[in-house]
């Protein structure tokens, strides 16, 4: 039974470029929450994402938004990316909003 | 708004040596409580979770009391190894629907042989 994974694992840009993240959840887990963590940080909510919905949202910018397919699989978005976007972004699948949340191994993005 | 506050690390023990990494917690309901690790280079792995007061969750050696009088949810073990040597991160778990995972900063732990 594969885990939730995450791609790609790591990801260069450069300021103002675009960037999409890509999530498959754990097999039977419909629902998908994304986190960023800085360096030396805890994991900071971003959204999540339940019936191809964002359910709830963290204190992010409009900058990022996301979306859900119908296979429960999701994708990350950051436009206009600035250096302090640099960061592991995690995804976490669980089944339902309040189940057990699963990490993936993250995606370390690095912006120049 | 709920938060969580850990003990600064490094934490640097021998060998065989007992662990405590602190945890206190501030929330306006009752929570669930974690505790998840992160091996270096890794994502994060649930390590146990209590979902009421007074329960005691455990792993791999590894054990937690959710204690509401003193809002705390330490970590214990008695006898950490080298692969042990990781990042700990306590957690509130959404008691509600509407909320969402808050984690602590982290408390970096190396066992030394």
């Amino acid at each position: 039974d594969a885990g939730v994974t995450q791609s790609p694992t790591h990801l260069i840009k450069t300021r103002g470029q675009q960037v999409t993240l890509r999530c498959s959840p754990k097999s039977g887990h419909d629902t998908v929450s994304w986190y960023q963590q800085a360096l030396g940080q805890g994991p900071q909510f971003i959204f999540q994402y339940y019936e191809e919905e964002e359910r709830q949202r963290g204190n992010f910018p409009d900058r990022f938004s996301g979306h859900q397919f119908p296979n429960y699989s999701s994708e990350l978005n950051v436009n206009a990316l600035l250096l302090g976007d640099s960061a592991l972004y995690l995804c976490a699948s669980s089944p339902g909003q309040r189940g057990n949340q699963y990490f993936g191994p993250g995606t370390r993005l690095l912006v120049l | 708004g709920d938060s969580v506050t850990q003990m600064e690390g490094p934490v640097t023990l021998s060998e065989e040596a007992f662990l405590t990494i602190n945890c206190t917690y501030t929330a306006t309901g009752y929570p669930s409580l974690f505790w998840y690790v992160q091996y270096p280079g890794e994502g994060l792995q649930l390590l146990l979770k209590a979902t009421k007061a007074d329960d005691k969750g455990s792993n791999k050696g590894f054990e937690a009391t959710y204690r509401k009088e003193t809002t705390s949810f330490h970590l214990e073990k008695g006898s950490v190894q080298v692969s042990d040597s990781a990042v700990y991160f306590c957690a509130l778990g959404p008691e509600n629907y509407g909320q969402n995972f808050v984690f602590g900063p982290g408390t970096r732990l190396s066992v030394l042989p």
